[in-house]
């Protein structure tokens, strides 16, 4: 079965300074979908980066940067400069072949401090 | 694009009462999910439905929810009989299956409040 695994609940980061959180994924698939979404306190998810299994360079999207590793079944997200805005919840997922199903990780928290 | 429309945007209601949430996915995606977020379970797919078809319903809980999509513009998941525990927040999201390397777009979610 497919699995995403968040292992920070909360990261805290100065104004500026770049943060990676982590994901972990398992899967026996060849072809998937990895997906990085950010849910302010608002509550509303927003899509923010896509790394697909066959691509061989990171994705990159603005401030966003997906570290692919995937002999390591590994897909961190980097936020460079931090802003105070960047503070929520962001959440890794994955999306199965076929393009349906999409499970999701448990979510970390990001603090931006001032 | 108004994006994906969920009503309402919170609903509090009595244990044992029928409780039906809305969903508008955005126009031309074929591709419609329901999810529900709690603080012990995170997000869970409870049911997906592509071209109106319901493809996987596995992550229903109980036999008291079911969903529908009627046509391509509109989709319901309805809980009935309610109980305390179905209280959360629960998500529609809609996307264009072809475009596979985009993310859903999700609505801005209903919560309930069963007391």
């Amino acid at each position: 079965a497919q699995k995403i695994t968040q292992t920070q609940p909360g990261m805290f980061v100065q104004e500026k300074e770049a943060v990676t959180l982590d994901c972990t994924y398992d899967t026996s698939d060849q072809s998937y979908g990895l997906f990085w979404y950010k849910q302010p306190s608002s509550g509303e998810m927003i899509f923010l980066i896509y790394q697909g299994s066959y691509d061989e360079q990171n994705a990159t999207e603005g401030r966003y940067s997906l570290n692919f590793q995937k002999a390591r079944k590994s897909a961190n997200l980097v936020i460079s400069a931090s802003q105070l805005g960047d503070s929520a919840m962001y959440f890794c997922a994955m999306r199965e072949p076929g393009g349906f199903k999409t499970i999701f990780g448990a979510g970390t928290r990001l603090f931006v401090k001032a | 694009d108004a994006g994906v429309i969920q009503s309402p945007r919170h609903e509090v209601t009595e244990m044992g009462q029928e409780v039906t949430l809305r969903c508008k996915p955005i126009s031309g995606h074929n591709s419609l999910f329901w999810y529900r977020q709690t603080m012990m379970r995170g997000l869970e797919l409870l049911i997906y439905f592509n071209n109106n078809v319901p493809i996987d319903d596995s992550g229903m809980p109980e036999d008291r929810f079911s969903a529908k999509m009627p046509n391509a513009s509109f989709s319901t998941l309805k809980i009935q009989p309610s109980e305390p525990r179905d209280s959360a927040v629960y998500f529609c999201a809609s996307s264009l299956r072809e475009n596979s390397n985009y993310g859903y777009t999700f609505g801005s979610g209903t919560r309930l409040t069963v007391v």
